[in-house]
């Protein structure tokens, strides 16, 4: 799976946007963006995924650049609830993967959302 | 509907003692996955099940960890003989086969005195 590159930090401001960037340079053409989070003392949560087209759900929306090379998470409104670490993982396809299932998380953003 | 469930939540154990640690996951999933998550640490991949196939141990970081899966649902983690660097928070996932997006659990804190 390639790597992913995130600010370790950053905060926003509670009912503004949340902008995440991530970087994947060394994304395939199949490898799939996925985004999870994981609040204090809770298991991770998953957020979004998404190949090329830009992809948006009840939780946030991800905008993939059209070099496939880097993407944004964007949480639309922010609330206090939203402060969290987020993970941007790159990974295959399932059917593609020649094996093994695992996720693998980087350090990912520390977000801070404050009223 | 329910999530993925474990249990103990929290678990404190002497050095040299062993330990179990049980996952029940989303009903329907028929994968699972195993991770645990050190003090400030990044998620780390244990052990994996599909179905009936073999599992993906291949993150088990010694012999003294192992896993089964009874019934293709519930999963129990066993440590053995646990050691003070075994504390962590260890973490169940599940997923429909041939679907990437994994539910976790609430985790256990196993602290090991």
């Amino acid at each position: 799976d390639a790597k992913t590159t995130q600010p370790p930090s950053m905060d926003c401001a509670e009912g503004r946007a949340a902008n995440l960037p991530c970087n994947h340079s060394t994304i395939s053409g199949n490898e799939y963006v996925y985004w999870y989070r994981q609040i204090h003392s809770q298991g991770p949560q998953y957020i979004i995924h998404g190949l090329k087209n830009n992809e948006t759900n009840e939780m946030a929306s991800l905008i993939i650049t059209e070099d496939r090379k880097s993407s944004t998470l964007i949480l639309p409104h922010a609330t206090l609830r939203d402060t969290a670490v987020y993970y941007c993982i790159v990974r295959v396809a399932f059917l593609s993967r020649a094996a093994g299932n695992k996720l693998t998380f980087g350090g990912g953003t520390r977000v801070l959302v404050k009223p | 509907g329910a999530g993925v469930s474990q249990s103990p939540s929290n678990k404190v154990t002497e050095k040299g003692k062993d330990v179990e640690l049980r996952c029940d996951p989303i009903s329907g999933h028929t994968a699972l996955y195993w991770y645990r998550q050190s003090l400030g640490q990044g998620l780390e991949f244990l052990i994996y099940f599909q179905g009936n196939s073999a599992p993906d141990k291949s993150g088990l970081p010694s012999d003294r960890f192992s896993a089964e899966r009874t019934g293709g649902s519930v999963s129990t983690l066993t440590i053995q003989r646990t050691q003070q660097e075994d504390s962590a928070v260890y973490l169940c996932a599940s997923s429909f086969m041939g679907q990437d997006t994994q539910y976790f659990g609430p985790g256990t804190r196993l602290t090991v005195l």
